[in-house]
């Protein structure tokens, strides 16, 4: 079945500190989304795109629908300690399929 | 602000025993999903609802796992008898339908962990 690859796994970031973050599939996307999960919490979502070269923000955070329609990546800008959290990306290969999620990536402030 | 219940938050059980959890999404959300969450992981879609429907149950252990939405509201997910490897977090969601669509933008609740002995 599809599977996404998320990386890095985990980082350490100073605040301040701009992160990036990517996910890419072997198959093709028409929908990606980007989600972040607190301690205790659900999945929370960030932003979606939905069409190839897409690029979104949300306050701080930039998100880029790939050309390819294989991949996405997500930047946070100038990071502060309520960043830390660990990030999904999620997509769907028709409006039809299920949403499928990487394994996420572990956001944590470097002390 | 509307949000997605679920109970009990945590629960411990042991092997072969019967566990249920359960889930009241946002009122108005025709579509509600449940998931299974194992730890370092992203959430596995089991089972998906649309009112009291099941849309997509292809992923849920069918010998063991049940689901339903008698009414088209709340949810109930079932395992029965549990096994160690069903120690996970279990997340529930729900979305709006918008015409013919189901919306991108699920809310989930903050699930349950099942810790099974």
């Amino acid at each position: 079945g599809q599977q996404l690859n998320q990386s890095p796994q985990s980082m350490f970031i100073q605040e301040g500190e701009d992160v990036s973050m990517n996910c890419t599939s072997s198959s093709i996307f028409n929908t990606w989304l980007w989600y972040k999960q607190e301690p205790g919490e659900g999945p929370v979502l960030l932003i979606a795109l939905y069409k190839a070269g897409e690029l979104t923000s949300n306050g701080r955070l930039t998100a880029q629908f790939g050309i390819t329609r294989k991949d996405s990546f997500l930047n946070i800008s100038a990071s502060i300690p309520s960043d830390v959290g660990i990030y999904f990306c999620a997509g769907r290969v028709s409006s039809a399929s299920k949403i499928i999620f990487g394994s996420g990536t572990r956001l944590s402030i470097r002390p | 602000e509307a949000e997605v219940a679920q109970s009990p938050r945590y629960k411990i059980t042991e092997k072969s025993q019967a566990v249920a959890f359960w889930c009241d999404p946002i009122s108005g959300h025709a579509t509600l999903y449940w998931y299974r969450q194992i730890l370092g992981q992203g959430p596995e879609l089991l089972v998906q609802f649309q009112d009291e429907s099941v849309v997509d149950d292809s992923q849920l252990p069918k010998d063991r796992f049940s689901a339903e939405r008698l009414k088209g509201v709340d949810s109930t997910l079932k395992i029965q008898p549990a096994e160690l490897g069903d120690s996970a977090m279990y997340l529930c969601a729900s979305s709006l339908v918008e015409g013919l669509a189901v919306t991108d933008t699920q809310y989930f609740g903050p699930g349950t962990r099942l810790t099974v002995l």
